[in-house]
């Protein structure tokens, strides 16, 4: 079956330190990953999008990785900020939609 | 604010009783699509529009939903007969629909509904 695996856990972290998140997958081709921001109540909020080609995608203080060999996603933020603190959910694209994991909560401890 | 806009943003209601959402997309986004996520999980995916036409419809989505998009621009969804399992929160998302591969999808705020 199809399955996208987010860690349930919330991660802690530090102000300033670097928040990993993973997103493993089985059973998906997706044609590209995309990881979104949601915070409680409100909508997600697009943050980065990765194509099946791409290993690497930067922008600002994130970071997204793409293994298809592994069907994995790492995704980074640096320099942590106590503004980063929400759900972070992970979207395999393809077939004109999007399948998202639970999404992994940050908390992040001025 | 010229992001997805969706009414009422929170809908409580009877079981039984029929409801209707609206969606407003990004005004020159051709797609629209409808999730529905609930406590804990991620969005699930429900229906998308290509412009006017529904080209896809989830299992998820039973009988007694319905969505329609008339002119191509704003959307509705109807529940008939509401449950308490359809207690959920409810997402619009509209993208370009230009790129076949990468089309991001940018989300409203959501309709919470609960059924009592």
């Amino acid at each position: 079956s199809q399955k996208i695996e987010q860690n349930s856990e919330a991660l802690n972290i530090q102000e300033g330190k670097t928040a990993t998140l993973t997103c493993n997958y089985t059973n998906y081709s997706p044609a590209y990953l995309q990881w979104y921001r949601q915070d409680p109540g409100r909508g997600p909020v697009f943050l980065l999008l990765i194509r099946e080609n791409e290993k690497e995608k930067r922008k600002e203080r994130l970071k997204v990785t793409f293994d298809t060999t592994l069907k994995q996603s790492l995704f980074h933020i640096t320099a942590s900020q106590p503004a980063d603190s929400a759900t972070y959910l992970c979207a395999l694209g393809g077939n004109n939609r999007l399948a998202f994991g639970k999404g992994n909560q940050v908390v992040v401890i001025p | 604010d010229t992001g997805v806009s969706q009414d009422p943003r929170h809908k409580i209601t009877k079981r039984g009783q029929n409801v209707t959402f609206r969606c407003d997309p990004i005004s020159e986004h051709n797609r629209l699509y409808w999730y529905r996520q609930t406590l804990g999980q991620g969005p699930e995916f429900l229906t998308y529009f290509q412009n006017e036409a529904q080209l896809e419809k989830s299992r998820l989505l039973s009988d007694r939903f319905s969505a329609e998009r008339p002119k191509g621009s704003f959307s509705t969804l109807e529940i008939q007969r509401t449950e308490q399992g359809d207690s959920a929160m409810y997402l619009c998302a509209s993208s370009l629909g230009t790129a076949r591969d990468t089309d991001t999808q940018y989300f409203g705020p959501g309709t919470r509904l609960t059924v009592l």
